[in-house]
């Protein structure tokens, strides 16, 4: 049981190159969410999905677009980067009526 | 607006010994969920424990357990007989449901190091 999978792992981007981290859960969850850590800031989120085929924006949405593709993925594409978007980016996912979210491993992302 | 502060930005405690991390939270719900999530180096998020804001009694898991004071808006973690394992970022969260969805809030994290 992998649980929830993020690639990639690790990405260098120059400013203005495009990129989308992928998400996949195998727990069946409904609800799929993107946060980023940022030091001292603690974990924001980005945007979320409460079932397949709907979005919402979180706290940080701006610079970002998601796609819920099915049940299992939730993508985060970055359009045109730029270094405030250097981050630790996490994928999780939560099964309805179950209050606990499970994380993926995160993907550093660093622009310059 | 619903905050979650975490005061302490690093702390270090000995091994074997015990400490406590502070959490305070403002919300003007009444019925939520509180979390202390934590964050070894390796960087995976692993849930440590959980308490409902209708309980009165406080929740333990193992060598963790929290001290709760609703009334304070107060959720610290207790950590007994700290072990070099615990080394990690600790962060506590809430839940609020919004839009009959659930939203939660992440406070900034507190480093623990547990020296050998």
């Amino acid at each position: 049981n992998a649980g929830v999978t993020q690639t990639p792992k690790f990405q260098v981007l120059k400013t203005g190159q495009s990129m989308t981290l992928q998400c996949a859960q195998d727990m069946n969850h409904n609800s799929m969410y993107w946060y980023r850590q940022d030091p001292g800031m603690g974990l924001r989120l980005i945007y979320y999905s409460a079932s397949e085929g709907t979005t919402d924006k979180g706290e940080v949405p701006n610079g970002y677009n998601v796609s819920r593709l099915n049940k299992r993925e939730f993508s985060l594409r970055l359009e045109s980067a730029a270094p405030s978007q250097t981050s630790v980016y996490f994928c999780a996912s939560r099964r309805t009526g179950s209050y606990e979210q499970y994380f993926g491993p995160g993907t550093r992302l660093t622009v310059t | 607006a619903q905050t979650v502060t975490q005061s302490q930005p690093e702390m270090s405690v000995q091994e074997a010994e015990t400490v406590t991390l502070s959490c305070t939270y403002d919300t003007s719900e009444s019925n939520y969920y509180l979390f202390w999530y934590k964050q070894p180096p390796s960087r995976q998020m692993i849930l440590v424990i959980r308490q409902e804001a209708y309980k009165q009694q406080n929740a333990t898991e193992n060598r963790f357990s929290v001290n709760f004071q609703k009334a304070a808006k107060s959720f610290s973690l207790k950590i007994s007989d700290s072990q070099l394992g615990d080394t990690a970022m600790y962060f506590c969260a809430f839940i609020l449901t919004v839009s009959g969805t659930y939203k939660y809030i992440f406070g900034t994290g507190t480093r623990l190091k547990v020296l050998a």
